[in-house]
């Protein structure tokens, strides 16, 4: 059964830096990994999109990696801002009929 | 458009009431998703539609009642609820869950549900 784990939980970070949200997954048989943002009491927001055959993918300050065999992703952003401020979740696809498997998230502050 | 709307925004209800909420996507996706998440907790997936067909059913008590009556619409019906269904109820859409999907999900602001 596919399990995904978010590290950190919550992080609050100076504007202006750059920082690193973790995603690790214990099945490296995935179809796809998407990254997604949410603001409170919002809907999610697709951010990044990375297909098994792909290592990266990158939209504007925001850059995500994979590396299946590991089964790690890691999403970059560059520059921070408060406006970046929301919860960051990770989600995996495997193969077949079976769902999409979320991490529990990332709490971001970026501090002005 | 990469639009999934979903009304009404915010619903209260009692126990005793009957109501349902609304997704609506013109994305030409077939496949068609519920999600419930509680405050701060990740979504949990409710239902999944695909080609209006119910594709999975999580376990889900029947006081929810799913319902796609074509390709762009998704109902959830809703009777006889608790106070613990209060929650934000994400709809979601991708293209298809074929192998040439690239399985991209695109979600809806959600509905918050209030039972009294």
């Amino acid at each position: 059964k596919q399990e995904v784990t978010q590290i950190p939980a919550a992080l609050s970070v100076p504007e202006g830096e750059n920082l690193v949200l973790n995603c690790s997954f214990t099945d490296s048989a995935i179809y796809n990994l998407q990254w997604f943002r949410q603001d409170p009491g919002k809907g999610l927001t697709s951010l990044l999109l990375i297909q098994s055959s792909q290592r990266e993918q990158t939209s504007g300050r925001l850059n995500a990696s994979l590396d299946k065999s590991s089964g790690r992703s890691t999403l970059y952003i560059a520059a921070s801002q408060p406006g970046d401020s929301a919860t960051y979740l990770c989600a995996v696809l495997n193969s077949g009929n079976t769902p999409l498997v979320f991490g529990k998230g990332t709490r971001l502050s970026v501090i002005a | 458009d990469t639009e999934v709307t979903q009304t009404p925004k915010h619903l209260v209800m009692g126990m005793t009431n009957k109501k349902s909420l609304k997704c609506e996507q013109h994305m030409g996706h077939r496949a068609m998703y519920w999600y419930k998440q509680k405050a701060k907790k990740p979504p949990e997936l409710m239902f999944v539609y695909s080609y209006e067909k119910l594709s999975i059913n999580e376990s889900v008590p029947s006081r929810f009642s799913p319902e796609c009556p074509n390709s762009s619409l998704l109902n959830l019906h809703l009777h006889a609820l608790q106070p613990e269904d209060s929650a934000l109820y994400l709809c979601a859409s991708s293209q298809d869950r074929a192998r040439w999907d690239t399985g991209e999900l695109f979600f809806g602001e959600g509905s918050r549900l209030t039972v009294l």
